[in-house]
């Protein structure tokens, strides 16, 4: 079955705790995305990337890191969270970036206390 | 900066009737506009994707048009269901291929 996966889907830490939250697709796509929703706010893409090695800031991008080292895993990395931090989170790919449908995860909610 | 705004920020309508949701968006050079739809506790699934060089996309009862020079896309939905209850969104990509997003529109249809 064609899925995007995160892990884990439920995250309580606490402030300055690095964390990493893992999102995997299994149908070979070039862009891959991280977002963040929040009440009042939206949707906020966080960071892109067009392909292996290839990432780019999106919105807000402040107070995490990602990395492309395969196709299929786009890990998104807090190296230091804050409370600020506290979000829903969603990672999705397309086969291309501009063309193509995009597919979401199911989400991560995350607090940090 | 791009900036996305959707109007009305929620709708209720009665089961059947037609309906049009708004979006307008400050830059016009956009790569594409795309709608989405996002089921309360669940993630987003894609709708329409338009191209910058098109008017409009179809899928079913959905119909999305894209009108740059005005800055003003609609997405159509024909002959509305309840389980069109939903909030939808549309969302902006540039040339670089960031993708901003509006903060909603959500529908509730009434059966």
């Amino acid at each position: 079955e064609a899925q995007v996966t995160q892990n884990p889907r439920y995250l309580i830490t606490v402030t300055g705790k690095k964390l990493t939250v893992t999102c995997s697709q299994n149908m070979n796509h070039e862009y891959m995305s991280w977002y963040r929703q929040d009440p009042g706010l939206g949707l906020r893409q966080i960071y892109y990337s067009m392909n292996v090695e290839v990432t780019d800031k999106g919105d807000v991008p402040e107070g995490y890191k990602v990395s492309r080292k395969e196709k299929r895993n786009f890990p998104l990395i807090l190296e230091s969270p804050s409370p600020n931090q506290t979000s829903l989170y969603f990672c999705a790919s397309s086969l291309d970036a501009g063309l193509g449908t995009q597919y979401f995860g199911p989400g991560t909610r995350l607090l940090v206390l | 900066k791009q900036e996305v705004t959707q109007i009305p920020a929620a709708l209720s309508v009665p089961e059947g009737e037609n309906l049009v949701l708004n979006c307008s968006f400050t830059d016009s050079a956009i790569y594409n506009l795309q709608w989405f739809r996002q089921d309360p506790g669940k993630g987003l699934t894609s709708l329409l994707l338009i191209q910058s060089s098109q008017r409009e996309q179809t899928s079913g009862r959905l119909n999305a048009s894209l009108d740059k020079s005005s800055g003003r896309s609609t997405l159509y939905i024909a002959a509305s269901q309840p389980g069109d209850s939903a909030t939808y969104l549309c969302a902006s990509m540039d040339s670089s291929y960031k993708l901003i997003f509006g903060s909603g529109t959500r529908l509730l249809v009434r059966p």
